[in-house]
């Protein structure tokens, strides 16, 4: 399968700072990307979709300002959350869709902490 | 609203025996059905697709997809404890790599040594 990394792995945060996660298809070119949010012991919930060179589409309920995503490139997404909080703390995982590939491989996650 | 619906168990099997998973999607729409393996702690792991009605083996796994029951099952043969983790079924409007997957809660599986 298509390889997926992200990075970092794991963070540790301030309240009201910003955190930057970056998520890289290693293999292929991932004309799209995927966001997700994980709690614990709960099922993965879609936060937005980006198309390279285009502005991500975000799920009702997700704060566009809160959660900068950029598709610059093939290879790179990155989604930035802004004025962290304690309640931003969740596994944030992307996943990536594109040439040759025809399905949706994940990377590995980012667990952020934000205290 | 679109929905897919599993069984979020836990189903446990001894070791050996066949695990079966099911999955139905609510929207007729849907092109493409996907099971994901998620081991706690991990994210999801891509384990079979299947665009067409009838049954899919890559291995020791089977899909199986039937359209008009809006239903799609994964078997598992010969499991294995290493098999345990939850399994997610997937289902997209698209191709899997361009849609948005909507997925189940998923299903817990434990195999007992």
């Amino acid at each position: 399968g298509a390889v997926v990394s992200q990075h970092p792995s794991w963070v540790i945060c301030k309240s009201g700072t910003s955190v930057k996660i970056e998520c890289r298809s290693l293999d292929f070119q991932a004309t799209t990307m995927f966001w997700y949010r994980q709690f614990p012991k709960q099922s993965l919930m879609l936060m937005a979709t980006s198309n390279e060179g285009s502005k991500a589409t975000y799920e009702q309920g997700v704060e566009k300002d809160k959660f900068l995503i950029n598709h610059a490139s093939l290879t790179l997404s990155t989604l930035t959350v802004t004025s962290a909080h304690p309640e931003d703390s969740s596994f944030y995982i992307c996943s990536a869709g594109g040439r040759p590939t025809t399905e949706q491989y994940f990377g590995p996650g980012t667990r952020l902490t934000v205290t | 609203q679109k929905e897919v619906e599993q069984n979020s168990g836990p189903l446990s099997v001894p070791e050996g025996a066949i695990a079966s998973l099911n999955c139905t999607y609510s929207d007729r729409g849907s092109q493409s059905f996907f099971w994901y393996r998620q081991y706690s702690g991990k994210s999801p792991e891509l384990i079979m697709s299947i665009y067409s009605n009838g049954d899919k083996e890559d291995g020791r796994f089977t899909a199986q997809l039937n359209k008009a029951s809006q239903y799609v099952s994964l078997l598992i043969r010969d499991s294995q404890p290493s098999d345990s983790a939850t399994y997610l079924c997937a289902a997209a409007l698209y191709g899997g790599s361009q849609g948005n997957l909507i997925f189940g809660k998923g299903t817990k599986l434990s195999v007992k040594p």
